[in-house]
Parts: C-alpha cells; structure tokens; sequence
C-alpha cells in the first residue's frame, strides 16, 4: 500500500515562528502537493513538484515555500507563521502519469497563536 | 485554471437508502480523469472511485457509482443503501494526466440512523 506521511497530526506555533511541514511517501512518486483545507474553501493547492528540485506554485503560494532535495519528502515551509495560517495542511503523492489517483497523508492541523 | 463545482455544502441520508452528491466542472480538455475522494471526521482522505474520461460506461465500486455525463461536465456520486460508516465529507476531483488535481469545496454527508 501507498504511505503518505506527514510529521506532525498536530501543531500549534507562535506567530512570526518560522515553520517546517515534512511530508514523505514510500511509493516512488515523482509528483508530490501541498494543499491546505477550510471549511468552505475545499482543497488549495499551495505548491507541487514533478521531480526532484522542481516546484510549482499552485493557487496560494504567498508566504508559503517548499524544498525537494530528495523525491520521497516534500516540505512546507512558513517563513513568518501568521495567524491567517492556522489550518488544516494535507500532503499528497501521485504518479506524474496515467491513470492514477492522489494519495494522502493524514493531514497536520495548524494553529498559530 | 480548471473549476470544479459542488453545489451541495450539506446532505442528509437515511441508513440504508441512496442518495446522490452533485459535481460539475469545467474544462477544454477531452481526456482527462474525475474522483470522489471520501474524509471521514478527523481520518484521512480516501478515494471512493475514479473515472476516465474516454470511457462510456460508468464507474462502480460496490455500492458506490457514478453518472458520468461528459457533455454537461457533470460527474455525480450515487451511495446505494446508506451506511453510518459513510457519513464523511466528500470531495469531487478533476486531473488532466501529468498535471495537479482540481478538487471541489466538499459536501458534507450525514447519515441518519
């Protein structure tokens, strides 16, 4: 079976911290995402990355950034938590091709204080 | 960028009867791939069932179906005989092969026992 696993189920941080989302899969997938979740909102894409040290911006990269350095981890990173980004942050991993679905972490629920 | 709708924030079911979640989306493309992703409340995000584009017929997956109509860009779930297990947020999800996945803002389903 596919594994996705994020570091943390739950985090609480300051504001202004700088925060660290680490997110690996076991499956050899060369895309991995980044999407956040609120009520109401549906999943967002922050980033995406097809291969190693490739990223994308998704639909709301702002104060938000990533690294690949190696293709089974994929980190978020907040360079200034704000309280705004208190959420849910679910990673996930497919295959770059064909016929295959997004596989999901278990989700990090963010609270900046 | 590709849009997908669901227009039902909340639904209700009685155990063992059928109810069926709304989808639409929007796109230019002629091959691409849909899903219906399942959260249960503070679990992970599963996939329900997936479909390809080119292909007519209907996906089913037990008591799970769809109506695809690709001509109305319309990719509706159908749960046959309600479960308490199937109480969840689901979501609808669009993919062009290669590219990220576009999810919908979710419908919340209740069961009713």
């Amino acid at each position: 079976d596919v594994k996705v696993t994020q570091s943390s189920r739950y985090l609480v941080k300051r504001t202004g911290e700088k925060v660290f989302l680490e997110c690996v899969q076991d499956m050899d997938h060369e895309n991995m995402f980044w999407y956040r979740q609120d009520p109401g909102l549906g999943l967002r894409l922050i980033y995406f990355s097809y291969d190693v040290k490739m990223k994308e911006k998704g639909d709301i990269p702002e104060g938000y950034s990533v690294s690949r350095e190696k293709k089974e981890r994929f980190s978020l990173i907040l360079e200034s938590a704000s309280t705004n980004q208190t959420s849910m942050y679910l990673c996930a991993s497919s295959l770059l091709l064909g016929y295959t679905e997004a596989f999901f972490g278990q989700g990090t629920r963010l609270t900046v204080v | 960028a590709q849009t997908v709708t669901q227009s039902q924030p909340e639904m209700s079911v009685q155990e063992a009867e059928t109810v069926t979640l709304s989808c639409t989306y929007d796109t230019s493309e002629s091959d691409y791939y849909l899903f219906w992703y399942k959260q249960p409340p503070s679990r992970q995000m599963i996939l329900v069932i997936r479909q390809e584009a080119y292909k007519q017929q209907n996906a089913t997956e037990n008591r799970f179906s769809v109506n695809f109509q690709k001509a109305a860009k319309s990719f509706s779930l159908k749960i046959s005989d309600s479960q308490l297990g199937d109480a969840a947020m689901y979501f609808c999800a669009y993919r062009k092969t290669g590219n990220q996945f576009y999810f919908g803002t979710g419908t919340s389903l209740t069961v009713i026992p």
